[in-house]
């Protein structure tokens, strides 16, 4: 069966420091990754994803993540926080095999505080 | 493209009330989701539709949950009657064949 944590609730950084939101997965196959950001009274918003390829993937404002196999994980990251990044953080896998293909199993979210 | 529309952005209704909750996905995606938010819950997917046809519907928590896809562009949730414990934010996401991408959203209150 797919599933994915997110060990941490929340994660509270302050601005211009690096920033972490880990990641943690299981599928039978080949997983593709994916996470999303969500702002208050907003819906999701895809910002990076892992199908193949490079390890590093880079996605919008910034973020980037690291698909690491042997560890099953896909941590996102930045090197500077903003305030403004402070939101909802949703990591989200789907095994490249099977009959669920086009679901997602998403995570429960952690949220981020990015504090001036 | 609109992106993902999801009409009403709030509904507010009394117990007992039907409820129709509407979407219209990215066009040209072949997938439809239909997800409910809450704080206690988090993220729940209820739902999903590939090429109009519903594939599963294991996340639907009660018979007075029904969705429909008519069509490739239009998509309905319904609850009926409506219950308090149904307040919450429904969203509804389209994807072709990785992405799904988020309509903003419906607020559901139910009094």
């Amino acid at each position: 069966a797919q599933s994915v944590a997110q060990p941490e609730d929340q994660v509270n950084v302050a601005e211009g420091n690096p920033l972490t939101v880990k990641c943690t997965y299981s599928v039978s196959g080949n997983p593709y990754l994916f996470w999303y950001v969500q702002y208050p009274n907003r819906g999701l918003q895809f910002l990076l994803k892992y199908i193949t390829g490079d390890n590093l993937v880079k996605g919008s404002y910034g973020f980037e993540a690291e698909f690491n196999k042997s560890q099953t994980s896909f941590h996102l990251k930045k090197p500077s926080a903003l305030v403004s990044d402070s939101a909802l953080y949703f990591c989200a896998v789907r095994d490249s095999y099977g009959g669920s293909q086009g679901n997602l199993i998403f995570g429960k979210g952690t949220k981020l505080s990015v504090k001036p | 493209d609109a992106g993902v529309i999801q009409s009403p952005r709030h509904e507010v209704t009394e117990m007992g009330q039907e409820v129709t909750l509407r979407c219209k996905p990215i066009s040209g995606h072949d997938y439809l989701f239909w997800y409910r938010q809450t704080m206690m819950r988090g993220l729940e997917l209820l739902i999903y539709f590939n090429n109009n046809v519903p594939i599963d519907d294991s996340g639907m928590p009660e018979d007075r949950f029904s969705a429909k896809m008519p069509n490739a562009s239009f998509s309905t949730l319904k609850i009926q009657p409506s219950e308090p414990r149904d307040s919450a934010v429904y969203f509804c996401a389209s994807s072709d064949i990785y992405e799904q991408y988020f309509g903003p959203g419906t607020r559901l209150t139910v009094t």
